[in-house]
């Protein structure tokens, strides 16, 4: 059985940072692509970043890069995200995500989601 | 940027009936577009990918189909575990876009 479970979120002030993490089982991580996706409190679902299945290409969408990290490591199954100058507008639930198939563009649907980790910002 | 746009914002529907879902694309998304179901608390479900290729376990009921900037799902017949959120979302440009989402209620 396929499991993503992000852990890391929490309150956080405004230009702090915070680490998430998504430890994965019940499929060979390493030959797959990985998001995240971010949903703020009563929106839509917004991509924010992917990896390739080797780690050495990530893509981020606008709003966070220069800002977020995405990275994992296949020998521990483990997807992150570094997540560094915050604000308000980042608040929301993190998801990671798996992507569907090995090649692309599929690499970019995901079948597979985690339940999610809530990153509030505030002072 | 590819602009995502569903319509309608919310569909109230009787068990039973069918339901139209429509997302239309600002560009090209060839057939690089999927459909997803969300419910309260939840985290997305895959339903549709390709356009029209029902995901693993995605019922019969589910169906999808379009190209280029013009998609629709279409639940057959409405069960009482499909009303929810049903997000599209394309993958063909960069950066990866979903639509705001239809809200599907009981009627």
């Amino acid at each position: 059985e396929v499991q993503l479970l992000e852990s890391g979120g929490g309150l956080v002030q405004p230009g702090g940072s915070l680490r998430l993490s998504c430890a994965a089982s019940g499929f060979t991580f390493s030959n797959y692509a990985m998001s995240w996706v971010r949903q703020a409190p009563g929106k839509g679902l917004e991509w924010i970043s992917i990896i390739s299945r080797d780690g050495r290409t990530p893509y981020y969408a606008d709003s966070v890069r220069g800002r977020f990290t995405i990275s994992r490591d296949n020998s521990k199954n483990t997807l992150f995200l570094q997540l560094n100058t915050l604000s308000a507008e980042d608040t929301a639930i993190y998801f990671c995500a798996k992507g569907n198939l090995v090649e692309i563009p599929n690499t970019r649907n995901f079948d597979y989601w985690g339940q999610g980790t809530l990153v509030t910002v505030s002072s | 940027e590819t602009v995502m746009t569903q319509s309608p914002a919310t569909l109230s529907v009787s068990p039973g009936e069918r339901a139209t879902l429509s997302c239309r694309a600002s560009q090209s998304v060839s057939s690089n577009l999927a459909w997803y179901q969300q419910k309260p608390g939840q985290a997305p479900r895959l339903l549709i990918y390709g356009a029209s290729t029902r995901a693993t376990g995605i019922p019969a009921r589910f169906s999808a189909s379009g190209s280029a900037t013009e998609f629709t799902l279409t639940i057959s017949s409405l069960q009482s575990e499909d009303f929810a959120v049903y997000y599209c979302q394309q993958y063909n440009n960069w950066p990866v876009t979903f639509g705001q989402g239809t809200r599907l209620e009981i009627k």
